[in-house]
């Protein structure tokens, strides 16, 4: 119930192209959603977040889509660009009294 | 601030031998956490403190592995004796948590290598 699946594993795009990557959870008392990015030889870092008042959030070309009904978020980045070639975590966690459980990871190649 | 601070970033060692990886967390922050990355395991969570007080040490994959934090501006993640398969990077995070937030700041990871 702690777990926080998510895919693609990896993901191939081109140029221009929209990347997304999804995630959902089983645990109904998450009320915070991140997204961390991680470069290679780096470690992640909080791109984008979200809470489950909202159903949408942006930030220049990342958006997250939540859904709570579906327990399930995703991260769109739009006009994706060989510099968003990274590992994209999503996590979870229920206010602060656990930490974050970390999906998988998904790691992002964008070519020209 | 100059963020979290790990040292050493490499280390070879040969199996058997003991390792002690550092960690110095963002002055302020009252959370630490030990991560070890792999690409079969992605981010494992090995163990966090709050307060300098280990919390949940649950993740801690043998008693080889131990963890401290003497204080609020230092932590050591310590493997005795090392195995090959616990060759990773090992990160270390700190945060604060404040009016919901939660962001983890990472630092840029000790990568070990045990032959």
């Amino acid at each position: 119930q702690q777990q926080v699946k998510q895919s693609p594993q990896s993901l191939i795009v081109q140029k221009g192209g929209i990347s997304i990557i999804n995630c959902a959870y089983e645990n109904t008392a998450f009320d915070y959603f991140p997204w961390y990015q991680q470069f290679p030889g780096k470690g992640p870092a909080l791109l984008i977040a979200i809470r489950p008042d909202v159903s949408e959030k942006k930030e220049g070309r990342f958006t997250i889509s939540f859904n709570k009904s579906a327990k399930q978020f995703s991260l769109h980045i739009m006009d994706s660009q060989p510099g968003d070639s990274a590992t994209y975590f999503c996590a979870a966690d229920s206010s602060g009294n656990t930490p974050l459980v970390f999906g998988k990871g998904t790691r992002l190649s964008v070519i020209a | 601030d100059a963020g979290v601070i790990q040292s050493p970033r490499h280390e070879v060692t040969e199996m058997g031998q003991e390792v002690t990886l550092r960690c110095k967390p963002i002055s302020g922050h009252d959370y630490l956490f030990w991560y070890r990355q792999t690409m079969m395991r992605g981010l494992e969570l090995l163990i966090y403190f709050n307060n300098n007080v280990p919390i949940d040490d649950s993740g801690m994959p043998e008693d080889r592995f131990s963890a401290k934090m003497p204080n609020a501006s230092f932590s050591t993640l310590k493997i005795q004796p090392s195995e090959p398969r616990d060759s990773a990077v090992y990160f270390c995070a700190s945060s604060f948590f404040h009016a919901g937030d939660y962001e983890q700041y990472f630092g840029p990871g000790t990568r070990l290598t045990v032959t």
